[in-house]
């Protein structure tokens, strides 16, 4: 199982770039890193995927070095709407198309205004 | 479109009853997971079913069970509570779970929640 680490917390203030690190040491080749952002009582939400290199879309950027084995997070200019628990997760192994996925802890971030 | 809906939203039940809680995929989606969450921490898997056939099983004891319908709605069954079983139950949809395809590529969109406390 590719299991993630991150952070357990940060705090960032309001207008801030935010960048959260997932190490992912025993990553297996076919998987993909996948982030998702959770408010309370709510289900998560994906934010943004990536495989290797640089991603970017409308909310945030992801950025894979060429070993794979960490992931970062960033997003410009948070605002108090983006506190939340971020969740790093990579695909469980295998083959098959299996969705067994492993959460980890996640990183809360309080955005201050 | 609607997005993924689950019932009831919140229950309550005693230790040793069962509860059903029920999950309607987005439109299209084909494949459904399960995941508990309890207060505090990442949500865990439980199962995930695609076109009806059970493609993967977390770590929980066989008291926890489900199924997929030929719509793609799906139940999670739950026997014989426990403290313990007090937790937010996430369903999620994907549009496929190709055999072959990279694991973990398959985007993820989750209900709301079914928020179960067993007294």
């Amino acid at each position: 199982l590719a299991k993630t680490t991150q952070p357990i917390s940060m705090d960032s203030y309001e207008g801030q770039e935010v960048n959260i690190t997932c190490s992912h040491n025993n990553i297996a080749t076919n998987d993909y890193i996948t982030w998702y952002q959770q408010f309370p009582s709510q289900g998560p939400r994906f934010i943004i995927q990536g495989y290797k290199t640089k991603v970017t879309n409308e909310v945030a950027s992801l950025f894979i070095p060429a070993d794979r084995k960490s992931s970062t997070l960033s997003l410009p200019r948070v605002s108090l709407s983006d506190t939340a628990v971020y969740y790093c997760l990579v695909g469980d192994g295998g083959s098959g198309g299996y969705q067994k996925v492993t959460f980890g802890t996640g990183t809360k971030l309080q955005v201050i205004p | 479109d609607a997005g993924v809906t689950q019932s009831p939203t919140h229950l309550i039940k005693t230790r040793g009853q069962h509860v059903t809680l029920r999950c309607s995929p987005i439109s299209g989606h084909k494949s459904v997971s399960w995941y508990q969450q309890v207060l505090g921490q990442g949500p865990q898997f439980i199962f995930q079913y695609y076109e009806k056939e059970e493609r993967g099983r977390g770590n929980f004891p066989d008291r926890f069970s489900a199924r997929q319908f030929p719509n793609y709605s799906s139940e999670l069954n739950v026997n014989a509570l426990l403290l313990g079983d007090s937790a937010l139950y996430l369903c999620a949809s994907s549009l496929e779970s190709d055999r072959g395809k990279p694991t973990g590529a398959n985007v993820l969109t989750f209900g709301a929640g079914s928020r179960l406390t067993v007294l």
